[in-house]
């Protein structure tokens, strides 16, 4: 059964500093991966989609990359703003399922 | 597109009740989703319907839950009897086979509390 970890649970930083979420899953036979961001009170909206064949993908100042072999994918946000405070989900398709299988995300704090 | 629509918003019931949320996909996708978020167990999927017949519903928690989609625009997801340890954020997000990636795309979710 697929298990997704997001580390770390919280971070704060202060605007302008780049920084890189972490986001792990135990089986390899994923089909693509996905980030989304939430914010409080809000749904889900979708930030980047990384298909298991692709290496990263990339929008605006969000860098999501992934490596199958390890287990991993990382979501870089550069330049970071009070606007990107949310908290970031990673959720992995596996191949031959339809569904999602959740991290339980990071929740970012950008300081003014 | 609007978007995934899900009503009502919120919900705030008594243990015993019965609660149903209502979910319209976006037009064209024919996967459709119902995924539940709390605290301690974050976002879990409840059940997913292609084409409007359930295809996995391994993730409803006991019979109390059912899910229908009567046609490809609509589905609804009933509790009966709701109990307090239901309350939770219910998400419904659909998805369109056609797109090579799967995508999902979700709703604004319902926050149901149950007293």
């Amino acid at each position: 059964k697929q298990e997704v970890t997001q580390i770390p649970a919280a971070l704060s930083v202060p605007e302008g500093e780049n920084l890189v979420l972490n986001c792990s899953f135990t089986d390899s036979a994923i089909y693509n991966l996905q980030w989304f961001r939430q914010d409080p009170g809000k749904g889900l909206t979708s930030l980047l989609l990384i298909q298991s064949s692709q290496r990263e993908q990339t929008s605006g100042r969000l860098n999501a990359s992934l490596d199958k072999s390890s287990g991993r994918s990382t979501l870089y946000i550069a330049a970071s703003q009070p606007g990107d405070s949310a908290t970031y989900l990673c959720a992995a398709r596996d191949t031959g399922r339809r569904a999602l299988t959740f991290g339980s995300g990071t929740r970012l704090q950008v300081q003014p | 597109d609007a978007g995934v629509i899900q009503s009502p918003r919120h919900e705030v019931t008594e243990m015993g009740q019965e609660v149903t949320l209502r979910c319209k996909p976006i037009s064209g996708h024919d996967y459709l989703f119902w995924y539940r978020q709390t605290m301690m167990r974050g976002l879990e999927l409840l059940i997913y319907f292609n084409n409007n017949v359930p295809i996995d519903d391994s993730g409803m928690p006991e019979d109390r839950f059912s899910a229908k989609m009567p046609n490809a625009s609509f589905s609804t997801l009933k509790i009966q009897p709701s109990e307090p340890r239901d309350s939770a954020v219910y998400f419904c997000a659909s998805s369109a086979h056609g797109s090579l990636a799967y995508e999902q795309y979700f709703g604004p979710g319902t926050r149901l509390t149950v007293t």
